[in-house]
């Protein structure tokens, strides 16, 4: 039943390490999201993508690649983890990219680096 | 500065009083959202507000858009301990089809029962 799902839900890994976080929406959505919430809670954007093309680069390290095989799935790889990356981050959907479609969340990926 | 204001930034009320959030932008919102966080959960979508003067209500809380789009209020009557989260606004700060949302600092709310 679940609409956004992320997994996996914590991430525990070291510096140097490369890893990845999946994400589907079984929303029929066309518009997905990724979210950084860092240590105070504050929410930006990192990318979206509309119909599995990408929209929004938020100026993220590109060692921050999102992957969009269909557009129910985006997923997030991170290459050569950093301290700086410890945060929650969070998938997200729309039904479109345009203004006042409300985006729905995931439960968010505890990434902690060691 | 961040571009969504909230205040307070944390609020302890007895639980059965009434409370208020606010969410204030210095440009025009194009459409604003709330948005409810639990720890290690992620946010539940409330309500999106999109017309000057719109006022939208679900079960206790309610919602505002002051005519001139630029800021927000959120209402909690007779407040439960269910309502404890961190309450977040959001808002399409641009027309362009992006999807581009703006988020608040948050709002951290606590009922004592």
């Amino acid at each position: 039943d679940t609409a956004v799902s992320q997994t996996p839900k914590y991430l525990v890994t070291q510096m140097g390490n490369d890893k990845s976080i999946k994400c589907e929406q079984n929303l029929g959505h066309d518009t997905m999201y990724w979210y950084k919430q860092d240590s105070k809670k504050f929410l930006k954007i990192m990318f979206s993508y509309n119909n599995k093309e990408l929209i929004i680069n938020e100026t993220v390290p590109n060692r921050f690649s999102p992957k969009s095989p269909d557009k129910a799935h985006l997923n997030l790889h991170i290459n050569s983890l950093e301290l700086g990356d410890s945060a929650v981050y969070f998938c997200a959907s729309s039904g479109g990219a345009g203004i006042n479609q409300p985006q729905h969340f995931g439960d968010g990926t505890r990434l902690s680096i060691l | 500065s961040q571009e969504l204001e909230q205040s307070p930034q944390s609020l302890i009320v007895q639980e059965g009083k009434n409370l208020t959030i606010n969410c204030t932008s210095s440009k025009t919102l194009y459409g604003l959202y709330w948005y409810k966080q639990k720890y290690g959960e992620g946010l539940i979508f409330l309500m999106m507000l999109q017309k000057g003067g719109e006022e939208k209500s679900h079960e206790k809380i309610t919602a505002k858009l002051d005519e001139k789009k630029q800021q927000s209020s959120l209402h909690i009557t007779a407040s439960q301990p269910s309502h404890a989260g961190i309450y977040l606004c959001g808002a399409d700060r641009e027309t362009s089809n992006t999807g581009k949302l703006i988020f608040g600092q948050g709002t951290t709310l606590q009922v004592k029962p």
